[in-house]
């Protein structure tokens, strides 16, 4: 039972373009999501949150942008650079829950 | 300050063998989770350890156990390792109130 997917394996854009990375989740209950980005040989690193009561978050070139009827949310990479191309993985959560509950990845390549 | 720090980095063993990994959990961070990464697949929560008791459990067998110690540190223990257990085993910490996990790099297991 995959409660987070990300359907997209792999994504290439173009440096100084958008990427858009999407995600999709089953369980209504989730009331927070996260974004991480892993590069290989090390832990995932924690990008940006949003909270169920919000539908965009902003922090720099990251945007993360939640629909709760759709149950989709979506991470915007503007301008992408070469320092982006990473796996990203989206990740759910319960407030007062322990776990985290993450999508398969997408692995972001950027082109110079 | 310190990140999540994991030891060992990479770690081969034998089916039937017992493996323990460690975790130091970030400055300030009184809670740990443990995750398990196999190949092409997004992390899964195994269990989060807070105040030296274990507070929530993934579907994963008793023969995945841990502990917590005072100084917030944490160990993952597995008994009686089998092929599929070949993973990485992510560790992350958090502070209580906030829902970002902070994630150290990992510790490689094979199973042979």
């Amino acid at each position: 039972d995959q409660q987070v997917k990300q359907n997209s394996p792999s994504l290439s854009v173009q440096e100084g373009r958008i990427s858009i990375l999407n995600c999709d989740y089953t369980n209504s209950m989730f009331d927070y999501f996260l974004w991480y980005k892993k590069y290989p040989a090390e832990g995932p690193t924690f990008l940006i949150s949003i909270s169920s009561i919000k539908d965009k978050n902003e922090d720099g070139r990251f945007t993360v942008f939640l629909n709760k009827s759709a149950k989709h949310l979506s991470l915007h990479i503007v301008p992408s650079q070469p320092g982006d191309s990473a796996v990203y993985f989206c990740a759910a959560g319960l407030q007062g829950a322990q776990k985290l509950v993450f999508g398969q990845g997408t692995r972001l390549t950027i082109n110079p | 300050e310190t990140g999540v720090t994991q030891s060992p980095t990479h770690l081969i063993k034998t089916r039937g063998q017992q493996v323990t990994l460690r975790c130091s959990s970030q400055s300030g961070h009184n809670t740990v989770s443990w995750y398990q990464q196999a190949l092409g697949q997004g992390p899964q929560f195994i269990f989060q350890y807070y105040r030296e008791e274990e507070n929530g459990r993934g579907n994963f067998p008793p023969r995945f156990s841990g502990l917590q110690f005072p100084n917030y540190s944490s160990e993952l223990n597995v008994n009686a390792l089998e092929l599929d257990d070949s993973a990485l085993y992510l560790c992350a910490s958090s502070q209580p109130g906030y829902n970002e996990q902070f994630f150290g790099p990992g510790t490689r297991l094979t199973v042979l």
